[in-house]
């Protein structure tokens, strides 16, 4: 059984960074492009960055370019999320999609909340 | 960038009656279209992908239709566990998936 597991979620303050994990199981997490999507509360779906199946190809929604960094480690079968110089309009859901041109498994998601 | 607007926002449905959602694209996206499910508290659930080929283990009564803009998704008898939100989303032209805002298929 495919399952995606985010963690690393919580509460930070503007400014500051959070580091999102995403573990893998029940496929050959190195074959597979990944994506982040995240979804603010009572709000729609918003795709934010995905990486492929060789880690070296890697894009971002105009929203969070160079602010979030996207990657992988395949030997932990892990997909990460590093956001830096958070905004209150960050917060949200942050769901962890395996696919390349749309999510055919998701992640029960972790909340990032950016608050004082 | 393609902008996905769907309609109605909210669709109001008895149980066992037949609900259409639609889904349109600022411009042409071809059959390179996916419906989702998301019900509250849970994750997006693929539904549909090429715009009419139903994901595994989704039900027939299940269906997408359309191509180029305007796109539909029907549930034929709609059962308790359909009523939820769901999403339409692009891919012809990536980055960015972007999805339609969503249709929310709430108990008449």
């Amino acid at each position: 059984e495919v399952q995606l597991v985010e963690s690393g979620g919580g509460l930070v303050q503007p400014g500051g960074s959070l580091r999102l994990s995403c573990a893998a199981s029940g496929f050959t997490f190195s074959n597979d492009e990944m994506n982040w999507v995240r979804q603010a509360p009572g709000k729609g779906l918003e795709w934010i960055s995905y990486i492929s199946s060789s880690g070296d190809t890697t894009y971002y929604a105009d929203s969070v370019k160079g602010r979030f960094t996207i990657s992988r480690d395949d030997a932990k079968n892990s997909l990460f999320l590093q956001m830096n110089i958070l905004r209150a309009e960050d917060t949200a859901v942050y769901y962890c999609a395996r696919g390349w041109r749309y999510g055919t498994q998701w992640g029960q998601g972790t909340l990032v909340t950016v608050s004082s | 960038e393609i902008v996905m607007t769907q309609s109605p926002a909210t669709l109001s449905v008895s149980p066992g009656e037949r609900a259409t959602l639609s889904c349109r694209a600022s411009q042409s996206v071809s059959s390179n279209l996916v419906w989702y499910q998301q019900k509250p508290g849970q994750a997006p659930r693929l539904l549909i992908y090429g715009a009419s080929t139903r994901a595994t283990g989704i039900p027939a009564r299940f269906s997408g239709s359309g191509s180029g803009t305007e796109f539909t998704l029907a549930i034929s008898s709609l059962q308790s566990e359909d009523f939820a939100v769901y999403y339409c989303q692009q891919y012809y032209n990536w980055p960015p998936w972007t999805f339609g805002q969503g249709t929310k298929v709430e108990i008449k």
